[in-house]
């Protein structure tokens, strides 16, 4: 099956610091999400980002399909930012969702 | 809020037991996913059902089945459990018209403990 890497496993950010979390996948995909998980367990949606570049406030993202990889980018961290953060695909089989999580970046943003 | 919810929050239970697991979808999705998250495996896809069908499987045990309901809700049912079943299980939903483009959504959760 596919398989999803991410990058950094960890990390930690002072508090204003910005980063970038990268999502490498080992197929061709047609559909990518950016999940936070934050620390009370809840999966918050982020991004369905397939292709090309979107910005919601501080963060944005980009899948370069064609390269395998999409990225997450955090400005002006803020500590309710910390969790940890998972990009998910599924196979480019078409049909239905067969979907596989990376491993994660765990954020810790300190004051 | 996503919209998608999921009872009970939390449940604890004894080896060899059987639970049920209890998921309702966003308004107009048709499609149901469940999900394990424990600490060694990460977030695992189990089942996905489409409109009452089962339409694809992940890594989902045989003590383990899901049905979705004519209402669209679905049950996730843990049965002979074992310690290494405690683990946070996760519904979402999509619209899924049965393409690869749909964005999913998912509810709170329900963490199992198996003593």
């Amino acid at each position: 099956g596919i398989q999803v890497e991410q990058s950094p496993p960890d990390l930690i950010l002072q508090e204003g610091a910005n980063s970038t979390l990268r999502c490498n996948f080992s197929d061709s995909v047609n559909n990518l999400q950016w999940f936070h998980q934050n620390p009370w367990g809840q999966l918050i949606n982020l991004f369905y980002i397939p292709s090309g570049t979107k910005q919601n406030g501080r963060l944005s993202a980009t899948t370069v399909a064609t390269e395998r990889y999409s990225l997450l980018y955090i400005s002006s961290s803020q500590t309710t930012d910390s969790g940890v953060y998972f990009c998910a695909v599924p196979p480019y089989s078409g049909g239905y969702q067969k979907v596989t999580f990376g491993t994660g970046t765990k954020l810790q943003v300190i004051p | 809020d996503s919209g998608v919810t999921q009872t009970p929050k939390h449940l604890i239970t004894a080896t060899g037991q059987r639970v049920t697991l209890r998921c309702s979808p966003r308004s107009g999705d048709l499609s149901v996913y469940w999900y394990q998250q424990s600490l060694d495996q990460g977030l695992q896809f189990l089942i996905q059902y489409y409109n009452g069908e089962e339409r694809a499987k992940g890594n989902i045990l045989e003590r383990f089945s899901a049905q979705q309901f004519p209402d669209l809700h679905s049950e996730l049912n843990l049965s002979s459990l074992e310690l290494g079943d405690s683990a946070l299980y996760f519904c979402a939903s999509s619209v899924a018209t049965g393409l690869a483009h749909n964005e999913q959504f998912f509810g709170p959760g329900t963490r199992l403990t198996v003593l």
